[in-house]
């Protein structure tokens, strides 16, 4: 079984370009999550997506970045206008269900470098 | 808001040394509570659980006890090893805040041979 895959690992963007970044779940999880690593901090939760569909958006900027997770395909989370305060390492999790019970399995991640 | 607080790092043991990692929280309700491990360059896998107040996860000789009395998970070990070498995050789940998690700042733990 294919674990959650993440890519690209690495992202280098200057200052006022788009990063996008990719996720596909583990085959037959429906509920992902977005979470951003800050250097020497922990995780921070930024969104929450069921198919085609936002759950809880409560952790995300309000400006410059936005996700989906389409019916078909990985789930986008995406950056404008990027600037040197974004740059951090981005995770996606994914489960089967929702539920505080569910554990999320995480991928290796992207490194995003903004020059 | 909930919280989590870990013991602050790093931690550097010796082979075969004896490892407790602090962790308590900050939430209401019944939260369930996770131990997840990091290797450098990696993602976080999963090491272990616990859904209720008593409950013993373990894995891999990690054990950690849920106690509602004490809002604490301690993460311990009888005998590390070089492999062990990590970051270690507490974290919880709450089921009215949504399904996401909150994490612990993180514990980076190097083992010596």
């Amino acid at each position: 079984n294919a674990g959650v895959m993440q890519n690209p690992r690495h992202l280098v963007r200057r200052r006022g370009q788009e990063a996008r970044l990719r996720c596909s779940p583990m085959k037959g999880h429906s509920h992902v999550y977005w979470y951003r690593q800050l250097p020497e901090e922990g995780l921070k939760f930024m969104v929450y997506l069921q198919k085609e569909n936002i759950i809880d958006e409560s952790g995300m900027p309000k400006e410059r970045f936005s996700a989906e997770f389409p019916k078909e395909g990985p789930s986008i989370l995406r950056i404008q206008q990027v600037v040197r305060g974004d740059s951090a390492a981005y995770f996606c999790a994914s489960s089967p269900g929702q539920g505080k019970n569910q554990p999320q399995h995480f991928g290796d991640g992207t490194r995003l470098s903004i020059l | 808001g909930d919280s989590v607080t870990q013991m602050e790092g790093p931690v550097t043991l010796s082979e075969e040394a004896f490892l407790t990692i602090n962790c308590t929280y900050t939430a209401t309700g019944y939260p369930s509570l996770f131990w997840y491990v990091q290797y450098p360059g990696e993602g976080l896998q999963l090491l272990l659980k616990a859904t209720k107040a008593d409950d013993k996860g373990s894995n891999k000789g990690f054990e950690a006890t849920y106690r509602k009395e004490t809002t604490s998970f301690h993460l311990e070990k009888g005998s590390v090893q070089v492999s062990d070498s990590a970051v270690y995050f507490c974290a919880l789940n709450r089921e009215t805040s949504g399904s996401r998690l909150t994490f612990g700042e993180g514990t980076q733990l190097t083992v010596n041979p």
